[in-house]
Order: C-alpha cells, then sequence, then structure tokens
C-alpha cells in the first residue's frame, strides 16, 4: 500500500514557465515533507521541505505548498531552467523520532528550451 | 570531496551468491541509512543505524544483514541472492536522529545490482 504518490510520471514544461509537480499522501500521522531532486546515476539530493504546521514554504525559485486537509502538497517551479530536468522525489516523514522517509515514485521533469 | 560513497558502483552476479555493498560519509553524521528502489521506481527504506545501533529494520528477509564498524560506515551483506533483489541500493546518512528539521538525509550515488 503506497502511502505517498505521485500520479504523474513524467512532465515536459518550456523554459521559463512554471513547473508544478504533485504528490498525495494517505497517512495523516505524515506531519513532515520533502522534496529530492535526482540526476541519472546520482542519488537523490535534497530540494525543499515543509512542516505541517505551514502551507508554504519558498527557497529562491522553488516554492513547496502544503494541504493537509487535502492530504496533497506541490512543488513549484518559476522560472523553469533547463538545469531543473531531472526526477522529482516526494517524501514523507515525522517531525520527531526515528527519520523514515516514504517515497513517492517520482516524476520526471522535462524541460524544453 | 565525496560526502557519502557506495562501492561498488555496479554489481551483475549470479542468483545465490553472497555480495557485500560498502557505504562511507564523510560528513560526521551519526545516522545512516539503507534504501532499495526497485524496478518500478519507489525508493524504500530498508535499515537504518544510529551510532552503530540498529534503530529501523523493515521488513526485510533476513538475507539482508547490515552492518556498521563505526558511525562513518554502513555495509549491506546480502546471502543467497535472487532473483528479485536486483535493484539500485542507495546509501544516505543525516546528522541526528530524532530530529527531522535541519537533518535533512543525504544519499550517495547508488549501487545497482543485477542478479541473474
Amino acid at each position: 500500500d503506497q502511502q505517498v504518490k505521485q500520479n504523474s510520471p513524467s512532465l515536459s514544461v518550456q523554459e521559463g514557465r512554471i513547473s508544478i509537480l504533485n504528490c498525495d499522501y494517505t497517512n495523516s500521522m505524515f506531519d513532515y515533507f520533502l522534496w529530492y531532486k535526482k540526476y541519472p546515476a546520482e542519488g537523490p539530493t535534497f530540494l525543499i521541505s515543509i512542516s505541517s504546521i505551514k502551507d508554504k514554504n519558498e527557497d529562491g525559485r522553488f516554492t513547496v505548498f502544503l494541504n493537509k486537509s487535502a492530504k496533497h502538497l506541490s512543488l513549484h517551479i518559476v522560472p523553469s531552467q533547463p538545469g531543473d530536468s531531472a526526477v522529482y522525489f516526494c517524501a514523507a516523514s515525522y517531525l520527531q523520532g526515528a527519520q523514515k522517509l516514504v517515497f513517492g515514485q517520482g516524476t520526471r521533469l522535462t524541460i524544453n528550451p | 570531496d565525496t560526502a557519502v560513497s557506495q562501492t561498488p558502483k555496479y554489481l551483475v552476479t549470479q542468483m545465490g551468491n553472497d555480495k557485500s555493498i560498502k557505504c562511507e560519509q564523510n560528513l560526521g553524521h551519526d545516522t545512516m541509512y539503507w534504501y532499495k528502489q526497485d524496478s518500478k521506481k519507489f525508493l524504500k527504506i530498508m535499515f537504518s543505524y544510529n551510532n552503530k545501533e540498529l534503530i529501523i529494520n523493515e521488513t526485510v528477509p533476513n538475507r539482508f544483514s547490515p552492518k556498521s564498524p563505526d558511525k562513518a560506515h554502513l555495509n549491506l551483506h546480502i546471502n543467497s541472492l535472487e532473483l528479485g533483489d536486483s535493484a539500485v541500493y542507495f546509501c544516505a546518512s543525516s546528522q541526528a536522529n530524532g530530529r527531522a528539521i535541519g537533518n535533512e538525509q543525504f544519499f550517495g550515488p547508488g549501487t545497482r545490482l543485477t542478479v541473474l
């Protein structure tokens, strides 16, 4: 039973436009959420996170939105750049306790020049 | 200078063999993890060690045995390899156990294991 889902396996966006990646979760006990970015043949790298006490967190071109009632989060990248082309993983965890990340299956983002 | 390194990067072996994957981190972190990325691309946690002590042990066959000789190393030994063990295995580390914020996990480049 997959507790974190990314229903779009791929997304293609024009350079300079906004990229929106979505993620849904089922476990209401999760209170910390992260996005990781992964290039081919490399490990995932941390991008941005949000705790359940917030509904928005911004870091440069990256913004994560959390809708707790809908159990939904999204990552906005604006403006999108060619270097943003990668696989993006959503992950959920807990603010306290053993840090077990539960990942979605990833969305492959392609930025077209 | 690589923060989390894994060896080997690729491992091809026959069914029934025993193999090990090594992981080292030079970040001074206390906690290390093993994740498995299966053919459907899901990354799932297998084990976690904090200061050489096992703290997370998911439902993993006991053919998989992690070993942490010190807090900078976490190795994964797999006995009697099966076809279904083919996957990419990622090692990760984080600064401290018990708090999420500011202690994000850093991942190694992965080891692609192929069992023939």
